[in-house]
This record gives structure tokens, C-alpha cells and sequence, in this order.
């Protein structure tokens, strides 16, 4: 089974200064990993997603996020946090080998993050 | 290029009523999944359909059920409505069924169950 653990419900920061939301994961072999925005009433909107290579990923902006697979953690950065990121982030994997079918995401509970003037 | 379109927005059901949710492929898009994101939580898989059929389910009872159609759109059907189905039902889709490909969320319906 995976699973994927956020273990901050909220994360605080000022605008303008550099962001970090923790996402750790579980998942038998090799693991797909994604992360996505949820903004009030809406549904989930793909911000990046690590699939091989580089462990540094780039997407949507400007976030950023760096896979480790030693501590099997996959968390979201931002150089200079915007008060529009305040958002509901997710961290979501997958299993590479879905054993010949195609599975689901599995997501942590989410991140509220909150940017302030 | 058209995303994922999902209907109704909101509805109310009694429990022990039947439901149909409503999804709309992103343009190109041959797979579709559903999600059920109660209050708090994160979205859970219920199932996913590939070619019109049925390619991977999470761990929901058979009253939760689905339909894929020739023009890729989806519906999904819950019988015997409970309290707890009460949560924002969100559908994907992705260019195929294979676990690298991007997910794309539609904005989701609003079921409550009184």
C-alpha cells in the first residue's frame, strides 16, 4: 500500500520570503510523485511532477521541488512566496509497477499555506 | 483546448437516494478517474476507466459505480446514498491510463446527503 504524509496542516510566511511545504511518501518501489493547488471551490489544479531524473523539479509559478529518495521525501518550494499562493497544496504519488493496471493518486491531506503582507 | 468540465456544480440528495455525477474529458483525453475529497481530507480514489471499462478501483463499496462513454465522458452512479458520501466529488482525466501521465481535476460537484 502507499500513502503519503503531509505533517503540517498549516504553514505561515511572509511575503516575499522563501516557502517550504514537507511532503513525505511510502510506496513499494519506485514512486511517480505530484503535487497540486486547491484554491476555494475549486477543483485541483497540477503544479509539477517528478517522474525520473533530475531530482530538482521545475513547474508551475515558479515552484519547485526536490525529490529525495533516501528520506523519501518530495517538498514543495518557492524562492519568494506571493500572497496568491495561499492555497490548499496536496502531495500525491504513485507507484511506477501499478502491476498492469493504472491505479489512482494517492494524496496526503493537504498543506493550508498562508502568505501574509 | 476544453479541461475537464464536471455537472452539476452542487446537488442534495436524501440517503438512500441514487445520484449520477456528470464528467467531460479535457480534449484529447481517452481516461478518466474519480476522486472523493470529504471536508479536511484529502481526495480518495474510488475508480478509474480506460476504453469504456473499469482499469483500477480504490476501496469503495459496489453501490459506488461507473460509466465511460465512446466520446471519453464519464458518469459516476452511487445507490443507496449514505451521510457519509456527503463531499466534493472531483474527476480527471489523463491522455492514458499509464500512472506517469498527468491527472487533470475538473472543479468538482458538491454532493450533501440529509
Amino acid at each position: 500500500a502507499q500513502s503519503v504524509a503531509q505533517p503540517e496542516d498549516q504553514v505561515n510566511v511572509a511575503e516575499g520570503n522563501p516557502l517550504t511545504v514537507k511532503c513525505t511518501y511510502s510506496v513499494s518501489g519506485n514512486p511517480y510523485l505530484f503535487w497540486y493547488v486547491q484554491y476555494p471551490n475549486r477543483g485541483l489544479q497540477f503544479l509539477l511532477k517528478y517522474i525520473t531524473g533530475d531530482n530538482l523539479v521545475k513547474g508551475s509559478y515558479g515552484f519547485e521541488a526536490e525529490f529525495n529518495k533516501s528520506q523519501t521525501s518530495f517538498h514543495l518550494k518557492k524562492p519568494s512566496a506571493l500572497v496568491s499562493d495561499s492555497a490548499l497544496y496536496f502531495c500525491a504519488v504513485r507507484a511506477t509497477d501499478s502491476g498492469g493496471g493504472a491505479d489512482g493518486l494517492t494524496f496526503g491531506k493537504g498543506t493550508h499555506l498562508i502568505i501574509q503582507p | 483546448e476544453t479541461g475537464v468540465t464536471q455537472s452539476p456544480t452542487h446537488l442534495i440528495k436524501t440517503r438512500g437516494q441514487q445520484v449520477t455525477l456528470r464528467c467531460s474529458s479535457q480534449s484529447g483525453h481517452n481516461t478518466v478517474s474519480w476522486y472523493q475529497q470529504a471536508l479536511g481530507q484529502g481526495p480518495q480514489f474510488i475508480f478509474q476507466y480506460y476504453r469504456e471499462e473499469e482499469n483500477g478501483r480504490g476501496n469503495f463499496p459496489p453501490r459506488f459505480s461507473g460509466l465511460q462513454f465512446p466520446n471519453y465522458s464519464s458518469e459516476l452512479n452511487v445507490n443507496a446514498l449514505e451521510l457519509d458520501d456527503s463531499a466534493l466529488y472531483l474527476c480527471a482525466s489523463s491522455i492514458a491510463r499509464a500512472p506517469l501521465y498527468v491527472q487533470y481535476f475538473g472543479p468538482g460537484t458538491r454532493l450533501t446527503v440529509t
